[in-house]
């Protein structure tokens, strides 16, 4: 099972909307709508942010979507913060598997 | 407040062996799906493998199968990764997660270091 393809940056100013793709197969990303997303900080855990494409969890700000089309899901920061700087990751169910993107740096300028 | 909280890792030579746990506490253990995935310094995450509910599902990663064997004691609220044959490339951050639904992990413990190295 090869790695979802993001790209390796991102950045916006503040208040700005920033877009992060992602993109899969007909195997994962484009036969399933569980695609994920996931924050991470710098020396911190990964934390959820969207599941099941555009689903957010509580206490995510709205802020943040996830959309999806054929084998590509997207990932929109809007209204970015600073706070919003880190490392954002997808990933996708792959039948018995889970795969994971390569991940996005964000950076707000 | 639920808690996943890994422990086990160290630095061992290639070819090693070495068993991860993590336990886990805040919900009904037995409810759910379980994950390890890794993350080598500097890189990305990488999905490990799974095991069901109740242990009769378990499966690997390309990258580790045959090496490594995922297990839990439900009565123990543990899960467990037993890695065998180690190679430096299997230096990495070693992190337990609960999935919470279909591929949305939710929340991840904090991740044990496993240095692979003579």
């Amino acid at each position: 099972q090869s790695a979802l393809t993001q790209p390796p940056s991102a950045s916006g100013s503040p208040g700005q909307s920033v877009t992060i793709s992602c993109t899969g197969t007909s195997s994962d990303v484009g036969g399933y709508n569980y695609v994920s997303w996931y924050q991470q900080h710098p020396g911190k855990a990964p934390k959820l942010m969207i599941y099941e494409v555009s689903k957010r969890p509580s206490g995510v700000p709205d802020r943040f979507s996830g959309s999806k089309s054929g084998n590509t899901a997207s990932l929109t920061v809007s209204g970015l913060r600073a706070e919003d700087e880190a490392d954002y990751y997808c990933s996708s169910y792959a039948g018995s598997q889970r795969v994971f993107g390569g991940g996005t740096k964000l950076t707000v300028l | 407040e639920v808690q996943l909280v890994e422990s086990g890792g160290v630095v061992v030579q290639p070819g090693g062996s070495l068993r991860l746990s993590c336990a886990a506490s805040g919900f009904t253990f037995d409810d759910y799906t379980m994950h390890w995935v890794r993350q080598a310094p500097g890189k990305g995450l990488e999905w490990v493998s799974l095991i069901s509910w109740d242990g009769g599902s378990t499966y690997y990663a390309d990258s580790v199968k045959g090496r490594f064997t995922i297990s839990r004691d439900n009565s123990k609220n543990s899960l467990y990764l037993q890695m065998n044959s180690l190679r430096t490339e299997d230096t990495a951050l070693y992190y337990c997660a609960k999935e919470k639904g279909p591929n949305w992990f939710d929340p991840w413990g904090q991740g044990t270091l496993v240095t692979v190295s003579s």
